[in-house]
């Protein structure tokens, strides 16, 4: 079945580490999004990626990086420049239109990151 | 601020019962979308809706538009205990020059047994 996997499910990181958040899709969408959710909060773009080897910064992406080096992979590194990180983390996916709103995005089931 | 805002932030019924969650939104839109959230999952999308439709059907849900009121409308009938989720509504924006999705804070609707 097609779909986003997102990995770990839960995440821990220590003061002053970074960690990795994984997302792969098998959809053969170009575009891919990562998103912060806070409790009770709807959803704010940290990055996206139109297309392989380009990506942008969204409304949040101080103390994140990302890298687009394959089409099916987005991962999304917290820095420990990010001084808040305790958040629900989803990654996205969608054809070029969904980034338009024009199609759907489809998420992954997240990463719940915690600090230690 | 959100482009879209639903209301209200927390509905709770009976099962059985239709719920009605509520959008707006400050500028024009070409499409608006609504999707649904378990507990600790990923979003999934419901219904998307056009600036040029006025209502859309699938299933037990309804969703209308009103661009006029610059506001979207959800109706789940006959809810059922598995209907229990945040929804939220999300709308294409311009955003510093840029076309986006964006995202609503969401209705956290409960169905009692």
């Amino acid at each position: 079945d097609g779909g986003i996997t997102q990995s770990p499910k839960y995440l821990f990181r220590k003061e002053g580490q970074n960690v990795t958040l994984s997302c792969e899709q098998n959809l053969n969408h170009d575009a891919m999004y990562w998103y912060r959710q806070d409790p009770g909060q709807g959803l704010r773009l940290i990055y996206y990626s139109q297309i392989v080897n380009d990506f942008q910064k969204g409304d949040i992406a101080e103390g994140y990086s990302v890298s687009r080096e394959k089409k099916e992979s987005f991962p999304l590194t917290v820095t420990s420049a990010q001084k808040n990180p305790t958040a629900f983390y989803l990654c996205a996916s969608s054809t070029t239109a969904g980034f338009l709103g024009n199609q759907p995005q489809h998420f992954g089931d997240g990463t719940r990151l915690s600090i230690l | 601020s959100q482009q879209g805002e639903e209301d209200p932030q927390a509905l709770s019924i009976q099962e059985g019962e239709n719920a009605t969650m509520n959008c707006s939104y400050k500028t024009s839109i070409n499409n608006l979308q609504w999707y649904r959230q378990n507990s600790g999952r990923g979003l999934v999308h419901l219904i998307l809706i056009r600036s040029n439709e006025r209502e859309k059907h699938s299933g037990r849900l309804r969703v209308t538009l009103d661009t006029s009121k610059k506001s979207s409308s959800l109706l789940i009938t006959a809810s059922r205990a598995a209907d229990t989720a945040s929804y939220f509504c999300a709308t294409d924006s311009i955003i510093q020059g840029a076309q986006k999705l964006v995202f609503g804070q969401g209705t956290r609707l409960t169905i009692n047994p």
